[in-house]
This record gives C-alpha cells, sequence and structure tokens, in this order.
C-alpha cells in the first residue's frame, strides 16, 4: 500500500464544494485511490474509488492527477450531514486507513 | 443485500473473560478483513482473508488475538484473556475479490468495554 497524506482538519461552508486533497506519491501502477468516510463511530462508509480516470457517483467526484501522485475528492454541494473524517486510501490488497481529514460543514 | 452483519453490537465484559466477536460478511464476498478502532490508534487493520484463509495477521497484537473464518459466511474474533487496554469499536469489512478495484464494506462494529 502506497503512504497517503492528508490534512488534519478542513472547513467548508454549506453549499459550497468541499475539496479535499490526499497526497500519494509513492503509489504503484496497480493501486487504487479509495475515499471512505466515517461519521462518529460508525463503520467507514465507502464513496468512490479510481485508478487514473476521474470518476463521479452520486455522493462525490474524484480527481486523479495525471501522473497519479495526488487526488481530490469532490463534494459538490456540502451539507451538515457531510461533517465526518474523510480518509483517502491506495491500495490493492490490503486497506490501510491514516489519520484522515476531519471536515467540519460550517452553517 | 444486508450489508454486513456484526454480533453483538455492544458487550461489556471484565477483565480476564473470554470475548467472541462475530461477522457475518455480505454474500458472495470473499474477503473479509478485522479492524479495530481506538482514539488514541485510529482504525488499525488486525487481519485479513481470502476464500476463508488468513492472508496477513501481523496486525494482531498479541496471541490473546485469534481469528477464525469456518466458512464464506462467517468469521469471529476471540480475545483470550480480555484486558482493559483492548476496549475499543471492532470492525468487520467484505469485499468481493475479483481484482484490485472492488471496495471495502464496512459493518456498524462491536464496541466492547473490558472493565
Amino acid at each position: 500500500d502506497a503512504k497517503t497524506t492528508q490534512p488534519p482538519s478542513m472547513d467548508c461552508a454549506e453549499g459550497r464544494a468541499a475539496n479535499l486533497p490526499c497526497n500519494h506519491s509513492t503509489i504503484s501502477g496497480n493501486e487504487y485511490v479509495y475515499w471512505y468516510r466515517q461519521i462518529h463511530s460508525q463503520g467507514p462508509q465507502y464513496i468512490i474509488h479510481g485508478l487514473k480516470n476521474n470518476e463521479t457517483n452520486e455522493m462525490a467526484s474524484l480527481i486523479i492527477t495525471e501522473d497519479r501522485k495526488s487526488s481530490t475528492l469532490i463534494l459538490p454541494h456540502a451539507t451538515l450531514r457531510d461533517t465526518a473524517v474523510y480518509y483517502c486510501i491506495a491500495t490493492g490488497n490490503q486497506f490501510y486507513f491514516g489519520t484522515g481529514t476531519s471536515l467540519t460543514v460550517i452553517p | 443485500d444486508a450489508g454486513v452483519i456484526q454480533s453483538p453490537r455492544h458487550e461489556v465484559t471484565e477483565m480476564g473473560q473470554e470475548v467472541t466477536l462475530r461477522c457475518k460478511p455480505i454474500s458472495g464476498h470473499n474477503s473479509l478483513f478485522w479492524y479495530r478502532q481506538t482514539m488514541m490508534r485510529g482504525l488499525e487493520l488486525l487481519i485479513y482473508f481470502n476464500n476463508n484463509v488468513p492472508i496477513d495477521d501481523s496486525g494482531m497484537p498479541e496471541d490473546r488475538f485469534s481469528a477464525k473464518m469456518p466458512n464464506a459466511s462467517f468469521s469471529t474474533l476471540k480475545i483470550q484473556p480480555s484486558e482493559p487496554r483492548d476496549s475499543a469499536v471492532y470492525f468487520c469489512a467484505s469485499r468481493e475479490k475479483t481484482g484490485y478495484y472492488s471496495p471495502l464494506h464496512f459493518g456498524n462494529g462491536t464496541r466492547l468495554t473490558v472493565t
């Protein structure tokens, strides 16, 4: 698994886009980038993943740089319910979670 | 689909007692992971199985911890004897291992308190 680096915390105004960065400069060619979030002590919730192309689903968009050394998770219209810890993982088989980014959506 | 099912949701036990946590993965998933989460150490990978076979147990903290997967639909994590420092939330997760792209799906966890 590639090591990932995320800012420890971020704020975002409600209704605005939340852009959460992740650095994974040592990612190997067959490792995917996954994003999860965890609200309170619930189980981590899968959001999105990708290899090298940008991805979008009903929850978020994932932008991966061309060199694959970093990515950004975009929540297009953040709501208060998006307040959570967001984890970025670069892996093929094992899912090691770092400390993530604590996102606070402000009314 | 019912998702990953863990039981019990809460467990309170006294130091020295045996504790067994249970997990039922999503039907059709052939990889299963056990995690432990504490404020101090975050979310730690303890062990994972592929096709019921333990692949990596390097995260298991001590010999007091053991995990089994007797069949594709059931796994247990056992702590014997339990200690107060084992207090944590334990998560089970499963994925369909058909390649590198399938995501991991988590259960709601078991909150263990050892007094």
